[in-house]
């Protein structure tokens, strides 16, 4: 049972246009979510996050969507640049232990 | 503290060996956590340490996994016995009350 699905494995995107990363989960018990950066053979950076309790959180070029009823969230990068890059997880919390819950990432490709 | 730190990078052993990893976390982090990660997945989360009590194990932690954090500092994870099954990445993260940072990896490789 996948609590945390990212649909789009692959998503390419032209230097300096808006990359959007969807993300969708099931488990209504999430009160945190996050989206990570990783690049082959290291391991996820942590890029933004929000609270279940807000809507929208921005940080520079990055922006997360949250959208509780529809139970969907999504990244924003604009502009996007080549170094951008790499494997977006999406990524949920809840109860004591806080342990994440991934989706299965999506390869973001800028072309430059 | 330059981040979460884990070794070796890479682990090849042969079926039925076996292994133990090791994770040195970021010194004031007090939670510390062990993901796996296969090909074309997402991690998965394996185990939750809160100093140096295990307070969550995921159904995935067979009983030829052990993990341990003595005195509340690194961690060690060992696999008995490895399966082929067993190859993945295993990654290390510590928190404190926000975010948790990773480590590089360890690749294990069962041939």
């Amino acid at each position: 049972d996948q609590q945390v699905k990212q649909n789009s494995p692959s998503l390419s995107v032209q230097e300096g246009r808006i990359s959007i990363l969807n993300c969708d989960y099931t488990n209504s018990m999430f009160d945190y979510f996050l989206w990570y950066k990783k690049y082959p053979a290291e391991g996820p950076t942590f890029l933004i996050s929000i609270s279940s309790i807000k809507d929208k959180n921005e940080d520079g070029r990055f922006t997360v969507f949250l959208n509780k009823s529809a139970k969907h969230l999504s990244l924003h990068i604009v502009p996007s640049q080549p170094g951008d890059s790499a494997v977006y997880f999406c990524a949920a919390q809840w109860g004591s232990a806080r342990q994440l819950t991934f989706g299965s990432g999506t390869q973001l490709t800028v072309l430059p | 503290d330059t981040g979460v730190s884990q070794n070796p990078r890479h682990k090849i052993t042969k079926r039925g060996q076996n292994v133990t990893f090791r994770c040195d976390p970021i010194s004031e982090h007090n939670r510390l956590y062990w993901y796996r990660q296969t090909l074309g997945q997402g991690p998965e989360f394996l185990t939750y340490f809160q100093n140096e009590a295990q307070l969550e194990k995921s159904r995935l932690l067979s009983d030829r996994f052990s993990a341990e954090r003595p005195k509340g500092s690194f961690s060690t994870l060992e696999i008995q016995r490895t399966e082929q099954g067993d190859s993945a990445m295993y990654l290390c993260a510590s928190s404190g009350n926000t975010e948790a940072f990773f480590g590089q990896g360890t690749r294990l490789t069962v041939v």
